[in-house]
């Protein structure tokens, strides 16, 4: 699986949208990228993934830059209850290696009143 | 929503009890997964299941094994617990190979501390 680099902290006022950015500049075409949280003492939580178009759910949007070498996480008006540590993840969607999820450092995101 | 469940949120547990952690989740999926995460380290996978009674190592087996009997229920059994076995313990599943890859749903988590 690709490796995946994120800044080790950000900052947020309550209200305003969370941009997160991963690199992933070694993504191959099969690979896609993912984005889980962890809120602390709890178990990591999926958000959104995608392979190469941006995507869109309720909780987040993705933005995928066109050569794939990066990508931003974007929470469009975060809350306090957002405040945890977010994984961006670069893997094959099932193949031989499902089941090794790599988590790195993250990105430790507070959001502030 | 999926829903992923572990028995218990906190365990203490002396060195050398043999422990059971249960998991079970509700929506027919068909992989699961036992992880533990420690500071520094991620997540680290123990076993995983793919079906009902099959089972696989993950990168760290030793010290620990599994059943599942029921396509929702996966346990984790510590044989001997001993206290480099403190950790937290994850429990997650997804659908099968064959269904579009919406990501793993985790449980909350037990933290088990061996004393």
């Amino acid at each position: 699986d690709a490796k995946t680099t994120q800044p080790p902290s950000m900052d947020c006022a309550e209200g305003r949208a969370a941009n997160l950015p991963c690199n992933h500049s070694t993504i191959s075409g099969n690979e896609y990228v993912y984005w889980y949280r962890q809120i602390h003492s709890q178990g990591p939580q999926y958000i959104i993934h995608g392979l190469k178009n941006n995507e869109t759910n309720e909780m987040a949007s993705l933005i995928i830059t066109e050569d794939r070498k990066s990508s931003t996480l974007i929470l469009p008006h975060a809350t306090l209850r957002d405040t945890a540590v977010y994984y961006c993840i670069v893997r094959v969607a099932g193949g031989t290696s499902y089941g090794k999820l790599t988590f790195g450092q993250g990105t430790i995101l507070t959001v502030h009143p | 929503d999926v829903k992923v469940t572990q028995s218990s949120r906190y365990l203490v547990k002396r060195t050398g009890e043999k422990v059971f952690l249960e998991c079970v989740q509700d929506m027919d999926h068909e992989n699961m997964f036992w992880y533990r995460q420690d500071p520094g380290l991620g997540l680290r996978l123990i076993y995983f299941s793919y079906d009902v009674k099959m089972k696989e190592k993950g990168d760290i087996p030793e010290g620990y094994s599994v059943s599942r009997e029921k396509k929702e229920r996966f346990s984790l059994i510590l044989e001997s617990a001993s206290t480099n076995q403190t950790s937290m313990y994850l429990c997650a599943s997804r659908p099968g190979q064959g269904i579009p890859n919406y990501g793993y749903t985790f449980g909350s988590g037990t933290r088990l501390t061996v004393v």
